[in-house]
């Protein structure tokens, strides 16, 4: 069985610009959550899918991230305009059920100069 | 407010020597507590998971933590390291929901020969 997966593994991109993170979780799982960690801190919660609805939005950084999941598959992350304090890494989880353990990718490094 | 400190940003035990990798958790109410670990370019992996079952808990690898209410702690521990154990380890709470984890900032464990 295959295990969460994202895309990129790397970006380096400039202020201002848009970046756009995937992520596919395991196949039939219904909850997808977004962390993030900012150089050496904590990872930090951003939010949580249960299929395609957003069921808990309350780590978002501000408006200028966007989560999405249509069809409640696969999601995205998009950054848009990117700033500094946005680097670091993206790691996407997924769980069967909500009180099933959650399945990590491997994360998405994000660097923003 | 849930929130997790884990005590050394830096461990370095030698091969065979035990391990032990403090957690100390803070939370409102009785919470449910991970250890994850990340080796390189990969994912988290669940090694184990408290969830108001018994107090000692075994996970894989031969690593087990102990729940211990009147310290609020979590530790992890192993008897023997080996060099694969090499990685970064990731102590998390999350309520009963389940549906975020807060983690703690993580701890890189380097084993000598």
């Amino acid at each position: 069985e295959a295990g969460v997966t994202q895309f990129p593994s790397h970006s380096v991109i400039e202020k201002g610009q848009t970046v756009t993170l995937r992520c596919d979780p395991i196949s039939g799982h219904d909850n997808l959550y977004w962390y993030r960690r900012v150089m050496g801190k904590e990872i930090k919660f951003l939010l949580h899918f249960v299929k395609e609805s957003k069921q808990d939005e309350s780590g978002m950084p501000n408006n200028r991230f966007l989560a999405e999941r249509t069809g409640g598959t696969y999601s995205t992350l998009k950054v848009q305009p990117a700033e500094l304090e946005d680097s670091g890494v993206y790691f996407c989880a997924s769980s069967q059920d909500l009180l099933d353990t959650q399945y990590f990718g491997p994360g998405t490094r994000l660097t923003v100069l | 407010a849930q929130s997790v400190t884990q005590l050394g940003s830096h461990v370095s035990v030698s091969e065979g020597a035990l391990v032990l990798l403090r957690c100390n958790y803070s939370s409102s109410v009785p919470p449910y507590l991970f250890w994850y670990v990340q080796y390189p370019n990969q994912g988290l992996q669940l090694l184990l998971k408290y969830t108001s079952a018994a107090t000692l808990v075994k996970g894989i690898n031969g690593f087990e933590a102990e729940f211990k209410k009147s310290e609020t702690s979590f530790h992890l521990t192993k008897p023997s390291a080996h060099m694969s154990d090499a990685a970064e380890y990731f102590c998390a709470v999350s309520l009963y929901n389940f549906n975020k984890f807060y983690f703690g900032s993580g701890t890189k464990l380097n084993v000598k020969p």
